[in-house]
């Protein structure tokens, strides 16, 4: 099955400074890459994905890269603000059906 | 209110006795699944519903079960809880038969077997 690592597993950054997650995946079917942001006590959202035909998307402040030759893709959040500050997930999809997550970042901007 | 909803909330239980979570959406989606968040490991995909009737096995469907009647409900069962399903789940729904979809968590359950 697809087996999705993910680094680091805690973040800290100075506010206004920028965040990076990288993610590996396993299986080379996958071609559907989310990020998942969940806050204290709440439950996961959907911040941004990326599929495999396109190396580069961007929202505002996030960002994330797709490298499909090294099966590995990228978070990036640029100008950390306070309200960034939770647990983010990558996830991938070996199949059409199925949606396999890494264990997560706590990232924690500081003031 | 489009949304995903999860009952009970929060549940303890003994190693043994059956229960039910119950999932259900109001957006007319395809697309459910049950995930297991345990520290250390993210989420797990227990199972999954592409239509009606119709449920697959994720990474961790041992000592669970789901059942798809309706389009719109798709409850978690654990025949016999024992500790190591102690976790938090939850329930998640997309509009595509697919998971190249958002796909739209419920709040949650944090069940604890004794």
């Amino acid at each position: 099955g697809e087996n999705v690592e993910q680094h680091p597993s805690t973040l800290s950054v100075q506010e206004g400074d920028s965040a990076v997650i990288k993610c590996t995946y396993s299986d080379s079917a996958s071609n559907y890459f989310p990020w998942y942001k969940q806050e204290l006590g709440k439950r996961p959202q959907l911040i941004i994905d990326i599929r495999s035909n396109v190396g580069e998307k961007k929202d505002q402040r996030i960002a994330v890269t797709l490298n499909k030759t090294a099966k590995h893709f990228s978070l990036h959040i640029t100008e950390t603000q306070p309200e960034d500050s939770a647990v983010y997930f990558c996830a991938a999809n070996p199949n059409d059906y199925k949606l396999s997550f890494g264990a997560g970042t706590t990232v924690t901007v500081r003031a | 209110e489009a949304q995903v909803t999860q009952n009970p909330r929060y549940l303890i239980t003994v190693t043994g006795k059956k229960l039910t979570v119950t999932c259900s959406q109001n957006m007319n989606h395809e697309y459910m699944s049950w995930y297991r968040q345990d520290p250390g490991l993210g989420l797990r995909q227990i199972y999954y519903s592409m239509n009606v009737e119709v449920t697959d096995k994720g990474d961790v469907p041992e000592g669970y079960k789901v059942s798809r009647k309706e389009k719109r409900n798709f409850p978690l069962i654990l025949e016999s809880p024992s500790p190591n399903q102690t976790s938090l789940y939850f329930c998640a729904s997309s509009r595509s038969t697919r998971t190249q979809e958002t796909q739209y968590f419920g709040p949650g359950t944090r069940l604890l077997v004794l």
